[in-house]
């Protein structure tokens, strides 16, 4: 099955600075989405982007597919940014109904 | 539009008790349906997925069983449970279809097996 990679796995920052995630796949990028776990242990919905960029308010997500990866980006960090970005895609090759999700991204954003 | 609940929110069991959570979707029809568990350290871990009423598939062996008795309805049950079944628990619905589509979560149910 696919292989999903996430970088990095802990990431520290002071409110305000911008920050990159980073998602690689060992396979073709199919139904891509990001996610984040606020502390609260929901996960929210970030972006669906099988490729191509998308922007929502202070994030920003771009896939290139061709190449197995994708970014979050996160501008003017705060706060509420906090808490676990998860990347996700479905298998390829086997089922086609599950998603395969990284280890996560672990944000704190420190006031 | 759609929505996803799951429930209890949060529940302590002895090992060896029974579990049943569940989870209902609205506002879809026919959706598939999955449990999720997250153990501590982050990772989500697929448990079962369902692509109709009565299908079930699972992923990972143990001693726990998921139904779907209706179409928006899921249930992960145990008829004992043991101490590695403690964790966060996730129900997630996306549209049929399979190759394409977002997935949803619900608000997660914590279980902790003592």
């Amino acid at each position: 099955g696919i292989q999903v990679e996430q970088s990095p796995p802990d990431l520290i920052l002071q409110e305000g600075a911008n920050s990159t995630l980073r998602c690689n796949f060992s396979d073709s990028v199919n139904n891509l989405q990001w996610f984040h776990q606020n502390p609260w242990g929901q996960l929210i919905n970030l972006f669906y982007i099988p490729s191509g960029t998308k922007q929502n308010g202070r994030l920003s997500a771009t896939t290139v597919a061709t190449e197995r990866y994708s970014l979050l980006y996160i501008s003017s960090s705060q706060t509420t940014d906090s808490g676990v970005y998860f990347c996700a895609d479905f298998n390829s090759g086997g089922s086609n109904y599950k998603l395969t999700f990284g280890k996560g991204t672990l944000l704190t954003v420190n006031p | 539009s759609q929505t996803i609940h799951q429930w209890p929110a949060t529940l302590v069991q002895p090992v060896g008790s029974p579990l049943s959570l569940e989870c209902t979707v609205e506002g879809t029809s026919n959706p598939n349906l999955y449990w999720y568990r997250q153990a501590a350290g982050r990772g989500l871990q697929l448990l079962f997925y369902s692509v109709g009423i009565g299908q079930i598939s699972s992923e990972v062996p143990q001693n726990l069983s998921a139904s779907r008795p209706q179409d928006r309805q899921f249930i992960l049950s145990s008829k004992k449970l043991l101490l590695s079944d403690s964790g966060f628990y996730l129900c997630a619905w996306s549209q049929f279809g399979g190759y394409t589509g977002e997935l949803f979560f619900g608000e997660g149910s914590r279980l902790t097996v003592l």
